[in-house]
């Protein structure tokens, strides 16, 4: 079946660079989207059709694709990015939608 | 404003029949760009995509919970309903509604409800 696959656990500290990545095969023919959900809340969308970001998302968070990978850059982090991130897709045909296992970003 | 909010129980036994509602504001089912998906999450595990309902009343389940799964809606009353069968601990779970936007993203939230199945 098809999965999506991302690294569990990421840690940076404050003001460098966090890169997560989300693998699949599908991902070159459907769009990934990441979505960020902090402890007892519900998840909010960052990162849309790979790339564009939702309005009230700050500029530091930014999407790219290459291939079967897509990864959310979030660029000078801060201590409130803290949260797990997971990304999400769809099958080829479009008709399942599915999420990455999460990944717990850590801010030293 | 768009809105989602779940209602259910909180406990339900080992083999019962769970029932959620999902009743939405700001945007109308018969939309045909939209959709209103389940998602769940057990505690401390990952979110997983359960099923969504589009405005022409088609449906799309996981593969892996399509024998226990019913989705269905209710326009006039812009409330979605899924059902899951034979309830087992492991479907302990903060489960979850949200809008769909067809062929995309998860776009609007509600805030999830907890369900908790122990005898």
């Amino acid at each position: 079946s098809y999965e999506l696959t991302q690294p569990p656990s990421v840690s940076v500290s404050p003001g460098q660079t966090a890169r997560i990545t989300c693998s699949g095969d599908a991902l070159p023919k459907q769009y990934a989207y990441w979505y960020q959900q902090k402890p007892g809340q519900a998840p909010v969308l960052v990162i849309y059709k790979d790339s564009e970001r939702p309005s009230g998302i700050p500029e530091r968070f930014s999407g790219s694709s290459s291939g079967t990978t897509v990864t959310l850059t979030i660029s000078g982090v801060q201590a409130e990015d803290e949260a797990d991130y997971y990304c999400q897709s769809a099958d080829s045909s479009g008709t399942y939608a599915l999420f990455g296992g999460g990944t717990k970003l850590t801010v030293l | 404003q768009v809105t989602l909010k779940e209602s259910g129980p909180v406990l339900v036994k080992p083999t019962e029949t769970l029932t959620l509602t999902c009743t939405v504001s700001g945007f109308s089912l018969s939309n045909a760009r939209m959709g209103v998906s389940w998602i769940r999450q057990p505690p401390g595990k990952a979110l997983e995509w359960l099923a969504h309902i589009f405005s022409n009343d088609e449906k799309s389940y996981s593969t892996s919970l399509k024998s226990r799964l019913t989705i269905s809606k209710d326009t006039s009353k812009s409330q979605v309903v899924l059902t899951m069968t034979n309830m087992d601990p492991v479907d302990t779970a903060t489960y979850y509604c949200a809008r769909y936007i067809v062929a995309t993203q998860f776009d609007y939230w509600g805030q999830g409800t907890l369900v908790t199945v122990s005898s």
